[in-house]
């Protein structure tokens, strides 16, 4: 979708070391989502995000939305091969909940 | 609870067969959808349910494709008469409480 811009579009790392994905809306977020898909398999549901400056984590896994409501980044903290896949972003511009998703970060990690 | 559930998993047939995707989602869930992932387009909205009615079909691609919900634990997704360029990963997703869409394994479709 052209309203949600990921970058970037593909991520090759080391084992160990930290990452960060990010997610633009041309448009004030109602709420953020984040998640993770491996090929072949369903979305994984991360973290969702809805108020501006929040931050959530899931093991070594941050996520933030800025004050604006506009942007999310995704940070891997010492990353591990575990970690590969494609990272979507999602945005609820709404109350109905209906998500519009980014193009996806594919991340690999290499051992 | 087993997540939400599609079938088949994967679907292989010619063109202009008619073509139905099934979906179960999460009891309780009072939000459904499907999308349809292609390389080209990534993942896209085609319609979505709140509470059985449809609220949203304006990412439907074409008439050939429609969505029904029956009841709160049955969604179809059918494609007549299919082609070749409808070839994708259409998953479904359930939700309530605005918390995370739970989303299916997919059906990956390929149409020759």
């Amino acid at each position: 979708s052209q309203e949600l811009e990921q970058s970037p579009q593909s991520l090759i790392v080391q084992e160990g070391k930290n990452l960060t994905i990010n997610c633009t809306s041309s448009k004030t977020l109602y709420g953020l989502y984040w998640y993770k898909q491996k090929y072949g398999e369903g979305l994984i549901f991360l973290m969702m995000l809805q108020k501006g400056g929040e931050e959530k984590s899931h093991e070594k896994i941050t996520a933030k939305l800025d004050e604006k409501k506009q942007q999310s980044s995704l940070h891997i903290t010492a990353s591990q091969p575990s970690h590969a896949g494609i990272y979507l972003c999602g945005a609820a511009y709404n109350a109905g909940n209906m998500l519009t998703f980014g193009g996806g970060t594919r991340l690999m990690v290499k051992p | 609870d087993a997540g939400v559930i599609q079938s088949p998993r994967h679907e292989v047939t010619e063109m202009g067969q008619e073509v139905t995707l099934r979906c179960k989602p999460i009891s309780g869930h009072d939000y459904l959808f499907w999308y349809r992932q292609t390389m080209m387009r990534g993942l896209e909205l085609l319609i979505y349910f709140n509470n059985n009615v449809p609220i949203d079909d304006s990412g439907m691609p074409e008439d050939r494709f429609s969505a029904k919900m029956p009841n709160a634990s049955f969604s179809t997704l059918k494609i007549q008469p299919s082609e070749p360029r409808d070839s994708a990963v259409y998953f479904c997703a359930s939700t309530r409480d605005r918390k995370g869409a739970f989303f299916g394994q997919g059906t990956r479709l390929t149409v020759v």
